[in-house]
């Protein structure tokens, strides 16, 4: 069974604390590791797709990678913008290749 | 440009009563999901189409619960005969085509749902 585990559950930055969040994954068949920022009361704000291992990206202060078992969210010098809960999914065989398994969150906060 | 939008935004409904919840996904988009998120927790997929066609509802927790998208847009997620534990956001996504891998889910706001 498809299945993604995200740690840690809650974590609290100073702003310019630079830090990362871990995303454990077990599919067969992997068809893409998607990272989503979600604030509170707002749906799902797509942020990487990620295909096969060693495979980076980045936007503004966000680098997301991807290895064979996990994926890790890099985020540098933070900001109180960036708080949110920050979530991961995989797309993969089980799932005819449409729905989305989730984790279940890490909660980032920043503080100035 | 438009994205996904769903209505209502909040909805409460006494145990009991059918409750309807509507998704307008972003123009053109072939494939659109239904997904269930519980407080603290991550969505849970619950079914999806692809124009008018319902390929998988795998996720539905019940048959109290029914989707539709007849003219291959617009979808309702219908809940009969509400419980508690039926209480959750519920998300729509939209993407180009579902089953091409690179074609991200774009989600709307949610509708929360309470249930007294």
């Amino acid at each position: 069974e498809d299945q993604v585990t995200q740690s840690p559950e809650a974590l609290r930055l100073q702003e310019g604390e630079s830090s990362s969040l871990n995303c454990s994954y077990t599919v067969s068949g992997l068809r893409g590791l998607f990272w989503y920022r979600q604030d509170p009361g707002k749906g799902p704000e797509f942020l990487f797709t990620l295909y096969s291992a060693g495979e980076e990206k980045e936007k503004e202060r966000l680098k997301a990678t991807l290895t064979k078992k996990e994926s890790f969210l890099h985020i540098t010098a933070p900001k109180p913008e960036d708080s949110a809960t920050y979530l991961c999914a995989v797309r993969g065989r089980s799932g005819g290749y449409n729905k989305l398994i989730f984790g279940a969150g890490t909660r980032l906060a920043v503080h100035p | 440009g438009a994205g996904v939008s769903q209505s209502p935004r909040y909805k409460v409904a006494k145990r009991g009563q059918d409750v309807a919840l509507r998704c307008d996904p972003i123009s053109g988009h072939v494939s659109l999901f239904w997904y269930q998120q519980a407080l603290g927790q991550g969505p849970e997929f619950l079914t999806y189409f692809q124009n008018e066609a319902q390929l998988d509802k795998s996720g539905l927790p019940s048959d109290r619960f029914f989707a539709e998208r007849p003219e291959g847009s617009v979808s309702t997620l219908k809940i009969q005969r509400t419980q508690q534990e039926d209480s959750a956001v519920y998300l729509c996504a939209s993407s180009l085509v579902g089953t091409v891998p690179s074609y991200e889910q774009y989600f709307g706001p949610g509708t929360r749902l309470t249930v007294t």
